[in-house]
């Protein structure tokens, strides 16, 4: 079966640091892009970062950019998103998501895993 | 930065009902536009990605259509279990999401 498991969720006070963990099964990880997509409490789904199957090529969403980064272990199908300087709005269910990059960019999510919840409150 | 604009908010049907739900890109993004479900408490799934290609393991109920710029999700004849939140996708964006509620 096709899944990624995340972990690493926590209540943080503003300022604080966070990393979340993802783990792959069942398929090649070392094969796809993967990314981070977060879904702040009754909102919609917002994309917050992707690596290239290399790790070579990391991009980010100008909302987290030169606080998150991203980074991938193949050896160990995991991913993992470093959280600095957290905000109250960073607030939200954290999803790991493969993804497959093609002509046109970024073409599907899928497997998305249960998710991890971050909350960052004083 | 192409925006995706979905429509209506919301949608009130009863079961056994057709479903259609819009998504309106800002300018033309061929046929590479994808729909997820999401019911409450869960992760999204995939549903079509291409704009008409069912995801595997999606009911045939589930067909989604367009190109250019407008696009489609139709839901033949809800089933109690497809009450839920529809996002369209493009790239990095996501559409604000249609909820599909009883009515």
């Amino acid at each position: 079966e096709v899944q990624v498991v995340e972990s690493g969720g926590d209540m943080v006070q503003p300022g604080g640091s966070l990393r979340l963990s993802c783990t792959a099964s069942g398929f090649t990880f070392s094969n796809y892009w993967m990314n981070w997509v977060r879904q702040a409490p009754g909102k919609g789904l917002e994309w917050v970062a992707n690596i290239n199957q290399d790790g070579g090529e990391r991009y980010f969403a100008d909302s987290v950019k030169g606080r998150f980064t991203i980074s991938r272990d193949n050896a160990d199908s995991s991913l993992f998103l470093q959280m600095n300087s957290l905000r109250v709005d960073d607030t939200a269910v954290y999803y790991c998501v493969r993804s497959l990059v093609a002509a046109g960019g970024t073409r599907w999510f899928d497997p998305w895993g249960q998710g991890t919840l971050v909350t960052v409150s004083s | 930065e192409i925006w995706l604009t979905q429509s209506p908010v919301t949608l009130s049907l009863s079961p056994g009902e057709r479903a259609t739900l819009s998504c309106r890109a800002s300018q033309s993004i061929s046929n590479y536009l994808s729909w997820y479900q999401q019911k409450p408490g869960q992760a999204p799934r995939l549903l079509i990605y291409d704009a008409s290609i069912r995801a595997t393991g999606i009911p045939a109920r589930f067909s989604g259509s367009g190109s250019g710029t407008d696009f489609t999700l139709a839901i033949s004849s809800l089933e109690p279990e497809d009450f839920a939140v529809y996002y369209c996708q493009h790239r990095a964006t996501f559409g604000q999401g249609t909820k599909v509620e009883i009515k």
